[in-house]
């Protein structure tokens, strides 16, 4: 199986700042490349497909990029809402895996 | 806009089998272009894939779940279940139904994975 990791595991930001969350892959997985978020007690959201397609309805503060191994999400100009658990997912082959999560707090 | 609800039975003895529904809703589950997907949480918060389904057939499970699952899609109710046999206390977990998009992009397939729904706690406990 394909082992995605994340790092940090946890970070805190401020209203108003930019964040970058990263996602390793064992493998080579080209752009085969998901992000999601996640709020407590909330079903994961689709953010970002294809490492740095955003999902219809997305608002373009989130952002990502990257191909091959490593990959990155940025988010600008946070908010409240922002808020949350983000996972990474590869779909290059199977079984598709996500990576163990990056919790943002509020500074 | 697509919804996805999943319904079943909450708690599960071990060595049963665990049967789950997601019903489809503002969408037809016979589209092409879509997988049908369920994925698990478990408690310590990792997600986990457990397979998905296309409507010609095509399936396609984790292997981690050693044969166990098995998902069908209901196109007269317009919706898709999981059975996954002999559970134990590990499957424990919060399953949710995915529906996955399919599309071309610079000459590859992509996958996205969209709507979810809300989610339903499963506890195996004798």
């Amino acid at each position: 199986d394909i082992q995605m990791t994340q790092s940090p595991s946890s970070l805190s930001a401020s209203v108003g700042g930019r964040v970058t969350i990263t996602c390793r892959a064992s493998q080579d997985i080209s752009s085969f490349l998901a992000w999601f978020q996640q709020k407590p007690g909330k079903a994961p959201k689709s953010l970002i497909y294809a490492a740095s397609s955003l999902q219809s309805g997305v608002p373009s503060k989130f952002s990502g990029s990257g191909s091959g191994t490593d990959f990155t999400l940025t988010i600008s100009s946070l908010q409240p809402e922002d808020f949350a658990t983000y996972y990474c997912q590869q779909y290059k082959s199977y079984p598709f895996t996500f990576g163990q999560g990056t919790r943002l707090e509020i500074k | 806009q697509v919804q996805l609800q999943e319904s079943g039975p909450g708690l599960v003895k071990p060595s049963q089998t665990l049967s789950l529904i997601c019903t489809v809703s503002g969408g037809s589950i016979s589209s092409g272009g879509y997988y049908w997907s369920w994925i698990r949480q478990h408690p310590g918060g990792g997600l986990e894939w457990i397979g998905y389904k296309y409507n010609s057939g095509a399936t396609y499970y984790n292997p981690s779940l050693k044969s166990r699952a098995t998902i069908s899609l209901d196109t007269s109710k317009n919706q898709f279940s999981l059975n996954l046999s002999s559970v134990t206390v590990a499957d424990t977990a919060v399953y949710y139904c995915a529906r996955v998009g399919t599309g071309r992009l610079e000459a590859t397939i992509h996958h996205w994975f969209d709507p979810w729904g809300q989610g339903t706690p499963v506890t195996v406990s004798s």
